[in-house]
């Protein structure tokens, strides 16, 4: 969906260096999801944000792996010290919130494609 | 066992035919959603049900919730088409989406 961008599109990284995937949600929706799609995998839920709060974080990996989505700007997701497992598309998308017991749909962005080196 | 199963893996056909993709979960859900995900990677939401079935163009989206399968069909196949069709369940009172592995369709002209 047009609407959900992230940037950049294609990013390169060596091993051990920082990736940061940005993502800017629809205008008017406040949550966030980050997913992520190995190679020849299917997609993995990572986590779930709104407005400076993370609501779900259980799919994250423990260790190099950070989410935010502050008050003004993007959400970011934010890798540190990168090995060649990372290498996946990495797809946000957002959601409006109409009340806790609706679900919401999600419309995703473009995706990242990171590759490590 | 996956949360959530598509079959088949992949399905190839001529343009016009039928085509049946199916999803069965394991876990009680909220809604279910079909995604179709184009050759270039970029993934568009094209149903979200929790019941009946819902239709949108040549595609329609049924969901049977007492047997925990969904399928989705294409009538009048087309080539444009082609691209990885994925069912994906929001967890009964969670908001993330659990994701089948989805279905690779070639429709060949």
């Amino acid at each position: 969906n047009a609407g959900v961008m992230q940037n950049p599109r294609h990013l390169v990284r060596r091993r051990g260096q920082e990736a940061r995937l940005r993502c800017s949600p629809m205008k008017g929706h406040s949550h966030v999801y980050w997913y992520r799609q190995l190679p020849e995998e299917g997609l993995k839920f990572m986590v779930y944000l709104q407005k400076e709060n993370i609501i779900d974080e259980s799919g994250m990996p423990k260790e190099r792996f950070s989410a935010e989505f502050p008050k003004e700007g993007p959400s970011i997701l934010r890798i540190q010290q990168v090995v060649r497992g990372d290498s996946a598309a990495y797809f946000c998308a957002s959601s409006s919130r109409r009340g806790a017991k609706h679900v919401n749909e999600q419309f995703f962005g473009p995706g990242t494609r990171l590759t490590v080196l | 066992k996956n949360e959530v199963e598509q079959s088949p893996q992949n399905l190839t056909a001529q343009e016009g035919e039928f085509i049946t993709i199916n999803c069965s979960y394991s876990v009680g859900i909220s809604a279910l959603h079909w995604l179709q995900q184009h050759p270039g990677g970029g993934i568009v939401s094209l149903f979200m049900l929790s019941s009946g079935k819902k239709k949108h163009g040549r595609l329609i989206a049924t969901i049977n919730i007492q047997e925990k399968h969904s399928s989705l069909h294409i009538t009048a196949s087309h080539p444009r088409d082609s691209a990885v069709y994925i069912c994906a369940v929001s967890i009964q009172g969670a908001q993330k989406l659990v994701f089948g592995q989805g279905t690779r369709l070639t429709i060949n002209p």
